[in-house]
């Protein structure tokens, strides 16, 4: 069965530069979500979007944006990167058709800034 | 206010004996979901099991059952016969489903670590 994409996979980057990170759902998910997970801390949601729409925001600092693009897949753009921002980043989809709805995650995109 | 409480940072089970993972939960809506994830070492997060607020019986998944007892706001996971590849990070998390919405964020809670010995 077919599952979340993401990449990369690991990308390194200098303080203050900008990263893009890119998510394809499963087919068919209508909803996809992002959460930052920091060393030893359990995921965080960022924001979400249903049908190519905003639909909830959360922490997610001024420096980030993210957008879903009509072909479903998402981008989370980071500017003026921090080193608090090492982290795992994982996108999730998910359908309003499913029986619970649940979140499936792709295996995550490990950012390191130095 | 933390939505997920779990309180239990390691446990410690021998191979094809039964664990519980404890979890509790806070919330004012009466429609929600709760869920559990494992994250192995590698770091994927992997869907196990869910249970809605409205959900009579107890769900079960093969070895996975939750034991969800609502008036005292648990949702604790019971893996039965462990085996060693159970070893892993294990995460309850909560849908609030306060308008009826089922695309709600997911709330975490901190984790609990499980191992597996022989």
């Amino acid at each position: 069965a077919a599952g979340v994409i993401q990449s990369p996979r690991h990308l390194i980057k200098e303080k203050r530069e900008t990263a893009t990170l890119k998510c394809y759902p499963i087919p068919r998910h209508d909803t996809v979500y992002w959460y930052q997970q920091g060393p030893g801390q359990d995921p965080q949601f960022l924001i979400s979007f249903y049908e190519k729409m905003q639909s909830d925001k959360g922490s997610i600092p001024d420096r980030f944006s993210a957008q879903q693009f009509s072909d479903y897949h998402s981008e989370l753009n980071m500017s003026s990167l921090e080193l608090g921002d090492s982290a795992l980043y994982f996108c999730a989809s998910s359908s309003t058709a499913g029986p619970y709805n649940e979140q499936f995650f792709g295996p995550g995109t490990r950012l390191t800034v130095l | 206010a933390q939505k997920i409480t779990q309180t239990q940072p390691g446990m410690f089970v021998q191979e094809k004996e039964a664990v519980t993972l404890d979890c509790t939960y806070d919330t004012s809506d009466q429609s929600y979901g709760l869920f559990w994830y494992k994250q192995p070492s590698s770091g994927e997060m992997i869907f196990l099991i869910y249970q809605g607020s409205y959900d009579e019986q107890n769900a079960t998944e093969g070895r996975y059952s939750l034991n969800f007892q609502k008036a005292r706001k648990s949702a604790n996971l019971v893996i039965s016969a462990s085996q060693l590849g159970d070893s892993a990070m294990y995460f309850c998390a909560m849908r609030e489903q306060g308008r009826g919405s089922t695309l709600g964020r997911l709330y975490f809670g901190r984790g609990t670590q499980l191992t597996v010995w022989p």
